[in-house]
């Protein structure tokens, strides 16, 4: 098993709809993020969370909120989803001492 | 806020030959990580190669080594001895050293092998 999962892998919704992409990890790491991938723009950093408590916004965060309901789990919601956050969408988690993030293997979202 | 440049959408080459994918980045931190990250078709986040700010030693993973040149803000991969499975997206990546680590990616480098 995967130490971080997200779900679903795959996922097409519609405008408008409330979606929420989940995460999970058997790492024991206090920090997860979430980003988002688009062709030719790389990766960038929606949400960050180094703790239970602690949630912090990245450089796109409108449209997004999450929620850590655990250590070991955080969440990505779009309230109202659009075209434009059709994305692949990677959660990713590290140790307070890793020199590495370790990534889920992604969730494909598609807003029709 | 730091950025990373990658200045090759894409490149080729053929197989049992040698590339070199480029990289920049701008920062004003003295003590952070540099990762060069394999992205294939199943769009698994492949941790290739790393380095640390403060090693002088460039870092070497079997046929994927890094040239760090860390007054010019430069981190480039070299691959060797290419092989067809070497084919996949490649983003190069920073983050801060201290508590407050992030990734920050550049827009990657679309590497084919050929046969």
């Amino acid at each position: 098993d995967a130490d971080v999962t997200q779900t679903p892998r795959n996922r097409i919704t519609k405008t408008g709809k409330r979606i929420m992409l989940e995460c999970s990890q058997t790492k024991g790491h206090d920090r997860m993020y979430w980003y988002r991938q688009d062709p030719g723009l790389g990766l960038r950093l929606i949400y960050y969370s180094f703790d239970v408590k602690d949630i912090n916004k990245g450089e796109i965060s409108d449209g997004y909120s999450v929620s850590r309901q655990a250590q070991a789990k955080f969440s990505l919601s779009l309230e109202s989803a659009i075209p434009n956050q059709t994305a692949l969408y990677f959660c990713a988690t590290r140790g307070t001492l890793d020199t590495e993030a370790f990534f889920g293997q992604g969730t494909r979202l598609t807003v029709v | 806020a730091q950025t990373v440049t990658q200045s090759q959408p894409e490149m080729s080459v053929q197989e049992a030959e040698t590339v070199t994918l480029s990289c920049t980045y701008d920062t004003s931190e003295n003590n952070y990580y540099l990762f060069w990250y394999k992205q294939p078709p199943s769009r698994q986040m492949i941790l290739v190669i790393r380095q640390e700010a403060y090693k002088q030693q460039n870092a070497t993973e079997n046929r994927f080594s890094v040239n760090f040149q860390k007054a010019a803000k430069s981190f480039s991969l070299k691959i060797s001895d290419s092989q067809l499975g070497d084919t996949a997206m490649y983003f190069c990546a920073f983050a801060s050293g201290g508590s407050n680590y992030k990734l920050t990616f550049g827009k990657g480098t679309l590497l084919t092998v050929n046969p």
